[in-house]
């Protein structure tokens, strides 16, 4: 089965830098790589995310980009924010995704 | 953050019981799903069912079974089987696009203790 990497598992930045988060798989089939952000208790909820067929997408602060040839895809967080603080998952696959194990990201004001 | 609810928001159960936690959608969606998350781990999938009357088993579908009579619904019931029951449980649910590469929506999640 498809076998997803998730790096760092903590991350601390100052407030206004840039937050990075890597992810890898294993399965070659996997088209869609959604990025989930989820604050203690709450339930998940999306970011972003990208399909196979694009390189990289962008939404304001936030991007993605996919490299299928060596099947990895990161997380750019730009100017964070106290806010931005947060657990991190990303996940790859279609129906069946498969999540990495998260990225604890702390924003100090 | 409507749409998908969850039911109880909290769960004991004894050793040896059957436990069902509810999970009802209203976005007439195709696409149900449960997931367990433990603490420091991600999200692991235990069903999946793309239309009614129909489901898959993920990655840890033992100990777990669940049914798909309606559209809107699609119940998680934890038996005695499943050795290591006490995790936070989420149903999410999506179009269901025909690869599957659509957003999932989550539920509140459901936190079961077996005491």
């Amino acid at each position: 089965g498809e076998n997803v990497e998730q790096h760092p598992s903590t991350l601390s930045v100052q407030e206004g830098d840039s937050a990075v988060i890597k992810c890898t798989y294993s399965d070659s089939a996997s088209n869609y790589f959604p990025w989930y952000k989820q604050e203690l208790g709450k339930r998940p909820q999306l970011i972003i995310d990208i399909r196979s067929n694009v390189g990289e997408k962008k939404d304001q602060r936030i991007a993605v980009t996919l490299n299928k040839t060596a099947k990895h895809f990161s997380l750019h967080i730009t100017e964070t924010q106290p806010e931005d603080s947060a657990v991190y998952f990303c996940a790859s696959g279609g129906y069946q995704l498969t999540f990495g194990k998260g990225t604890k990201l702390s924003v100090i004001p | 953050d409507g749409g998908i609810t969850q039911s109880p928001k909290y769960l004991f159960r004894k050793e040896g019981q059957n436990v069902t936690l509810s999970c009802e959608q209203n976005l007439n969606h195709d696409a149900m799903y449960w997931y367990r998350q433990d603490p420091g781990q991600g999200l692991r999938l235990i069903y999946y069912s793309q239309i009614v009357n129909d489901f898959q088993k993920g990655d840890i579908a033992e100990g777990y079974s669940v049914s798909r009579e309606k559209k809107e619904s699609f119940p998680l019931t934890v038996t005695s089987a499943q050795k290591n029951p006490t995790a936070f449980y989420l149903c999410a649910s999506s179009i269901g696009a025909r690869f599957g590469d659509d957003e999932q929506f989550f539920g509140p999640g459901t936190r079961l203790t077996v005491l």
